[in-house]
């Protein structure tokens, strides 16, 4: 069974950082690409960044390029989103999903709050 | 980047009902590179079809898309229980630059 479960999320003030996890189980993690999606409250869905196999290719929505980075450990099963330069409109519930272009299997969510 | 519309913004109708969700691009999605999602509350979203009419796994066959270019359609022939929830549908023909709907609700009558 394919499970995916985020951890990572929490209350930070503008302009801090934040790193999420993603733990990938039930299929080979490597073969895949991986993508993050985001929601905020009470919101649509948006597309965040996504990563191929070996991480040799990343791509973002442009609101978070060079403030958001995507990483992988396929020796761990893990996905990762280092998260600076927070603002208030990034809080959202950030869920991690398997493959690049539209989403089969999605995590739970984990909850990030950017608020002073 | 291309801009999906979603319309209605609210769908009021009663279990046995056909509903039909629109959805329609600001410049045509290529290859027909549009999949459909239905999130309920407090949930993730579930794929319901991707190709614009390729049924995802496990899915009813009482869910259908169809359309091309531009515009799109989620068709549910009738509505069970259990339908009533937020629907999104996302462009990756113009990947990078993936995009979704602002979503359709479909609510009880």
């Amino acid at each position: 069974e394919v499970q995916l479960v985020e951890s990572g999320g929490g209350l930070v003030q503008p302009g801090g950082s934040l790193r999420l996890s993603c733990e990938a189980s039930g299929f080979t993690f490597s073969s895949y690409w991986m993508s993050w999606v985001r929601q905020a409250p009470g919101k649509g869905l948006e597309w965040v960044a996504n990563i191929k196999q070996d991480g040799s290719q990343k791509y973002y929505v442009d609101s978070v390029k060079g403030r958001f980075t995507i990483s992988r450990d396929n020796a761990k099963n893990s996905l990762y989103l280092q998260m600076n330069s927070l603002r208030a409109e990034d809080t959202a519930v950030y869920y991690c999903a398997r493959s690049a272009w539209y989403w089969g299997y999605w995590g739970q969510g984990t909850l990030v709050t950017v608020s002073s | 980047e291309i801009v999906l519309t979603q319309s209605p913004g609210t769908l009021s109708l009663s279990p046995g009902e056909r509903a039909t969700l629109s959805c329609r691009a600001s410049q045509s999605v290529s290859s027909n590179s549009l999949a459909w999602y239905q999130q309920k509350p407090g949930q993730a979203p579930r794929l319901l079809i991707y190709g614009a009419s390729s049924g995802a796994t496990g899915i009813p066959d009482r869910f259908s898309g169809s359309g091309s270019g531009t515009d799109f359609t989620l068709t549910i022939s009738r509505l069970e229980p259990e339908d009533f929830a937020v629907y999104y549908c996302q462009q990756y023909g113009s990947s990078p630059g993936l995009t979704f709907g602002g979503g359709t609700k479909v609510e009880i009558k």
